[in-house]
């Protein structure tokens, strides 16, 4: 356990499917983050949420609808997805805004969509 | 951030040092050096970072050239569960900026027996 926690680790979900996923850190930090890991791509950097705050959007489509009701806990809201959106999708967070002392990532919720 | 380049592939025998290398020819000077690792459908793991010196800690050693342009991450004795895929990753700390991690295809590593 790293210490950031998603649930849930699989599913399956069709494309007229609403579903949330969820991430959750006991850490003490301040800032969390949505990746996205596609088959055979690198990571790409989906929100950045710093005290609650979104500061970034990295041009997301808006069925990816994200939530941070507090420094704990993020979610990623889903709805009308596609198949390209099949991925894993990881969660991290780090200590405070700058990284200064890495980032912690959970072990991911691996997404199909049918 | 700048780029990185890291070799696709790269085979190490169990129990030797395995070393990563790690070309960042553009990096600016406060820029520092990250390495993360990521075993098979899990997280990224972070390994170790550095700005001018080289560094160590329990996982790993960090070598960075005097200029800057290249790194190399020392993994001493490895093992079986070094298998991973390893991200050399650029990025700048300042006062101002959140953190963003911009991850390359890195290096995949095989530790075999």
């Amino acid at each position: 356990e790293t210490g950031v926690t998603q649930t849930p680790r699989h599913l399956v979900m069709g494309m007229t499917n609403k579903k949330s996923l969820k991430c959750e850190q006991h850490l003490g930090h301040n800032a969390m983050y949505w990746y996205k890991q596609s088959a055979k791509k690198p990571l790409e950097l989906m929100f950045v949420y710093s005290l609650e705050e979104r500061v970034e959007n990295n041009s997301v489509p808006s069925r990816f609808s994200p939530e941070c009701p507090n420094s704990s806990h993020l979610f990623l809201h889903l709805h009308t997805l596609q198949p390209e959106d099949s991925a894993l999708y990881l969660c991290a967070s780090s200590q405070d805004s700058r990284g200064t002392h890495g980032y912690t990532f959970g072990s991911g919720t691996r997404l199909t969509v049918v | 951030d700048a780029k990185t380049t890291q070799p696709p592939s790269m085979d190490c025998a169990e129990g030797r040092a395995a070393n990563l290398p790690c070309n960042h020819s553009t990096i600016s000077g406060n820029e520092y050096v990250y390495w993360y690792r990521q075993i098979h459908s899990q997280g990224p793991q972070y390994i170790i970072h550095g700005l001018k010196n080289n560094e160590t800690n329990e996982m790993a050693s960090l070598i960075i050239t005097e200029d800057r342009k290249s790194s190399t991450l020392i993994l001493p004795h490895a093992t079986l569960r070094d298998t991973a895929v390893y991200y050399c990753i650029v990025r700048v700390q300042a006062t101002d900026s959140w953190g963003k991690l911009q991850f390359g295809a890195g290096t995949q590593v095989v530790v075999t027996p």
